[in-house]
């Protein structure tokens, strides 16, 4: 069996704040593959990012950056300077190729960014 | 690029009436996904399938079907809906490629097919 838990339902800073999004995932495979995707108000899934379990390096894009730690089974993601537009719902996902490449999400987290 | 393609995009049933929904992708991928969205609960996976020919439960399969007709199409029928069964309905694609070390491609969404059952 897979999950995946993102314990913060919804998150709300002021613009410019740093904010972190958690993600815990478990599986018992040893391959595996972890996303990020964004959905914003207007409702389609956007992707940000994929992480194999063999590649244990953080990642910064832009603003963006994420930590991946095996040993914790986290997968967190970072907003640096945070604007109004990354208002949006943020899932995790985890894909497992030995459950027949069954994709499993996290239940999200709201991010309200304030002006 | 179309894309993962879902139709309809909106639609309201009555309780008991049936409906399929339908998706295609013309990515070539191996698996294909349903899953439904309503508000708090995430993305729960109905169905998917890992291949042509295979299809599995997901969290919540019951009171859905589902066909994968060939490689490029997956629908999900409702056989009797119910007020439950209300919800945002996303098909998803992805592919899984063994050069070299395994890779699996992140899942691309339709756009999405809002359900409404009174």
């Amino acid at each position: 069996a897979q999950k995946v838990t993102q314990a913060q339902t919804e998150i709300s800073v002021v613009e410019k704040e740093d904010v972190t999004l958690d993600c815990v995932y478990e599986t018992r495979d040893t391959t595996y593959y972890l996303f990020w995707y964004k959905q914003p108000p207007s409702g389609e899934l956007v992707f940000l990012i994929r992480r194999n379990s063999f590649d244990e390096q953080n990642e910064i894009s832009g603003r963006y950056s994420w930590n991946f730690q095996k040993s914790t089974s986290s997968f967190n993601f970072t907003i640096t300077a945070s604007q109004v537009v990354d208002s949006a719902v943020y899932f995790c996902a985890l894909n497992n190729n030995n459950a027949g490449n069954m994709l499993t999400f996290g239940g999200g987290t709201r991010l309200m960014v304030k002006p | 690029n179309a894309g993962v393609t879902q139709t309809p995009k909106f639609q309201v049933l009555k309780t008991g009436q049936s409906m399929t929904l339908q998706c295609a992708q013309d990515m070539n991928h191996n698996s294909m996904y349903w899953y439904r969205q309503d508000p708090g609960m995430g993305l729960r996976l109905i169905y998917y399938s890992a291949s042509e020919g295979t299809t599995d439960k997901g969290e919540v399969p019951n009171g859905y079907n589902v066909s994968r007709l060939n490689k490029r199409e997956f629908s999900l029928r409702l056989e009797s809906a119910a007020p439950s069964q209300t919800s945002v309905y996303f098909c998803a694609s992805s592919e899984l490629f063994f050069r070299g070390p395994p890779m699996n491609t992140e899942a691309f969404f339709g756009q999405g097919t809002r359900l409404t059952v009174v």
